[in-house]
């Protein structure tokens, strides 16, 4: 099975500073790798994927992503964090369902704490 | 456009009674996703449809939980009857399947309380 570790619990940063979210994967075949953000009290919001291409990978809001597959890593970063960055941030990759469909497998998620 | 809908934002229940969570998805959207979230156990797939039939069901926790999707605008969990343990906030995700890179659209979640 498809699958994703965050080894972080929580991340500190202070705001100006470069952040960076780290995300493992394990998969057969080609992985679909996406980061999603929660805020407090909200839904989850897509911020970027990898599908295939270039292994930066820019998405929103400043952020952009590192896909290795030699180390089968999907690093989150943004090169100067803010406060307003502060939230829980998911690693998913996809499932291929029988007749096509997409299923999400989700990390853990690390808790983003950007600081004055 | 809307994204997905779902009701009530909060709910607060005594331990025994019956639960109604609802969702709407996105118009178009061929797969649904009901997720549980708690601090202990992160997020949980608990079942998804695909043209309004249950595809997978697995991590739906016993029988006390229930969903249906009587058609392609709406969905419902049931849990009856509820237990403290069922508190959590619960997320429907809607997607395009076939041919499509997979991204999901979740609702703002329903917290359930149980008393």
């Amino acid at each position: 099975a498809q699958s994703v570790a965050q080894p972080e619990d929580q991340v500190n940063v202070a705001e100006g500073n470069p952040l960076t979210v780290k995300c493992t994967y394990s998969v057969s075949g080609n992985p679909y790798l996406f980061w999603y953000v929660q805020y407090p009290n909200r839904g989850l919001q897509f911020l970027l994927k990898y599908i295939t291409g270039d292994n930066l990978v820019k998405g929103s809001y400043g952020f952009e992503a590192e896909f290795n597959k030699s180390q089968t890593s999907f690093h989150l970063k943004k090169p100067s964090a803010l406060v307003s960055d502060s939230a829980l941030y998911f690693c998913a990759v996809r499932d291929i369902l029988t007749g096509g469909g997409n299923k999400l497998t989700f990390g853990t998620g690390t808790q983003l704490k950007v600081e004055l | 456009d809307a994204g997905v809908i779902q009701s009530p934002r909060h709910e607060v229940t005594e331990m025994g009674q019956e639960v109604t969570l609802r969702c709407k998805p996105i118009s178009g959207h061929d797969y649904l996703f009901w997720y549980r979230q708690t601090m202990m156990r992160g997020l949980e797939l608990l079942i998804y449809f695909n043209n309004n039939v249950p595809i997978d069901d697995s991590g739906m926790p016993e029988d006390r939980f229930s969903a249906k999707m009587p058609n392609a605008s709406f969905s419902t969990l049931k849990i009856q009857p509820s237990e403290p343990r069922d508190s959590a906030v619960y997320f429907c995700a809607s997607s395009i399947g076939q041919g499509r890179t997979g991204e999901l659209f979740f609702g703002e979640g329903s917290r359930l309380t149980v008393l």
